[in-house]
């Protein structure tokens, strides 16, 4: 199994682009998040969703947009960049929230 | 708002040596204390503590949950150096299923 595959790796956005960061998870877990991690800083959430259809905001939401339209795929999109999103996003997911979650290996994003 | 506190936020050890790393928490339904352990890139899953199970043992690692007094603890013995690394305490609340409140972590670097 891929487990839970992000793309891409590495990006450099200008202010004020737009992108979409993927997520995808190939082992049928219900639960999908999305958080960032600044230097010496913990995880901060995102968004989450608990099931395809179904979103809610986490911690820092504002800038995102999310969307869940299958169990596999759980896309975040940044509206129009800004440097102070620059950071390290980790996608991740959990079945029924049992256990700990499984996380992507990352995306770094520098806004520029 | 939930709320995680980790301490200390750095630690620095000789190989050998036992560490205890420590968690509070503030949440207002709980639910799950999770101990992730991140080395460079992401996040993997070490331990999850409920009301059901509130001690757990893999190896040198050993974790014990306190819901009277809101903290987890997280031992690691005769430490090596392949334990350095951060550790995150992360709780996740009933009544947002799948939302879950990470701390800042701790850094644990071992020497040989």
């Amino acid at each position: 199994n891929a487990g839970v595959t992000q793309t891409p790796k590495f990006q450099v956005l200008k202010t004020g682009q737009s992108m979409t960061l993927q997520c995808a998870q190939d082992m049928n877990h219900e639960y999908m998040s999305w958080y960032r991690q600044d230097p010496g800083m913990g995880l901060r959430l995102i968004h989450y969703s608990v099931g395809a259809g179904i979103t809610d905001q986490g911690e820092v939401p504002n800038g995102y947009n999310v969307s869940r339209s299958t169990t596999e795929d759980f896309p975040l999109r940044l509206l129009s960049a800004a440097p102070s999103q620059t950071s390290v996003y980790f996608c991740a997911s959990s079945y029924l929230g049992q256990g700990g979650y499984t996380f992507g290996s990352g995306t770094r994003l520098t806004v520029v | 708002e939930d709320k995680v506190v980790q301490s200390p936020l750095s630690l620095v050890v000789h190989e050998g040596d036992t560490v205890t790393l420590n968690c509070s928490y503030e949440v207002t339904n709980f639910r799950s204390l999770l101990w992730y352990k991140q080395e460079k890139k992401a996040p993997t899953f070490l331990f999850m503590l409920t009301s059901s199970g509130i001690e757990k043992k893999s190896g040198r690692l050993s974790s014990i949950l306190d819901k009277k007094e809101l903290f987890s603890i997280l031992n690691i013995t005769a430490t090596q150096t392949g334990d350095s690394a951060v550790y995150l305490c992360a709780v996740e609340d009933n009544t947002n299923a799948g939302k879950s409140t990470f701390g800042d972590g701790t850094t644990l670097t071992v020497k040989p």
